[in-house]
């Protein structure tokens, strides 16, 4: 069955600065992955999904992911935080059986 | 724009009562998922439905059953409400198909039982 790792509860990093959030994922066959963002209250917004190509995927927000087949990950990456990027961010993969596994969940805060 | 829609954000339920989480799609969708989200455990899929009358079970099926009469609309029953079921509850629903096909999320439904 597939898996999904967040590595890290918790991430800080200053506004301005480079983020990312550690995604490792467990799957038979090939992957298809994603992140998601929640805000406060809220439900779960799409934010961007690798399925083939590119290694590099860009998304929502100026989020973008690169994945990497040898170490299976799947990390997403800012080059610039906002202070309006503090969120909970999830990591999911779905294999071939449809089913769609989430990662725990990494809290983002990002301090002015 | 898929819009899912959750039409109660804020419950609060008795221990024993019965309770239902309504969700409605407007993109005719063929799947449509139910979670629950608790902290530090992620996303837990409770049941999925990929048709009219058709459900499956997820993961976490136990104390909960569902029901789609309708392609845009899924219900989450709580038979017999327990304090262990306090949670927050998201409906998805997606495209049948392909993989790659991404699920849209409601605005979750946050359920206290006391």
């Amino acid at each position: 069955a597939q898996s999904v790792a967040q590595p890290e509860d918790q991430v800080n990093v200053a506004e301005g600065n480079p983020l990312t959030v550690k995604c490792t994922y467990s799957v038979s066959g090939n992957p298809y992955l994603f992140w998601y963002v929640q805000y406060p209250n809220r439900g779960l917004q799409f934010l961007l999904k690798y399925i083939t190509g590119d290694n590099l995927v860009k998304g929502s927000y100026g989020f973008e992911a690169e994945f990497n087949k040898s170490q299976t990950s799947f990390h997403l990456k800012k080059p610039s935080a906002l202070v309006s990027d503090s969120a909970l961010y999830f990591c999911a993969v779905r294999d071939i059986q449809n089913d769609m596994r989430f990662g725990a969940g990494t809290r983002l805060t990002v301090k002015p | 724009d898929v819009k899912v829609t959750q039409s109660s954000r804020y419950l609060v339920k008795r221990t024993g009562e019965k309770v239902f989480l309504e969700c409605v799609q407007d993109m005719d969708h063929e799947n449509m998922f139910w979670y629950r989200q608790d902290p530090g455990l992620g996303l837990r899929l409770i049941y999925f439905s990929y048709d009219v009358k058709m459900k499956e079970k997820g993961d976490i099926p136990e104390g909960y059953s569902v029901s789609r009469e309708k392609k845009e609309r899924f219900s989450l029953i709580l038979e017999s409400a327990s304090t262990n079921q306090t949670s927050m509850y998201l409906c998805a629903s997606s495209i049948q198909g392909a993989l790659g096909n991404t699920i849209y999320f409601g605005e979750g439904s946050w359920l206290t039982v006391v």
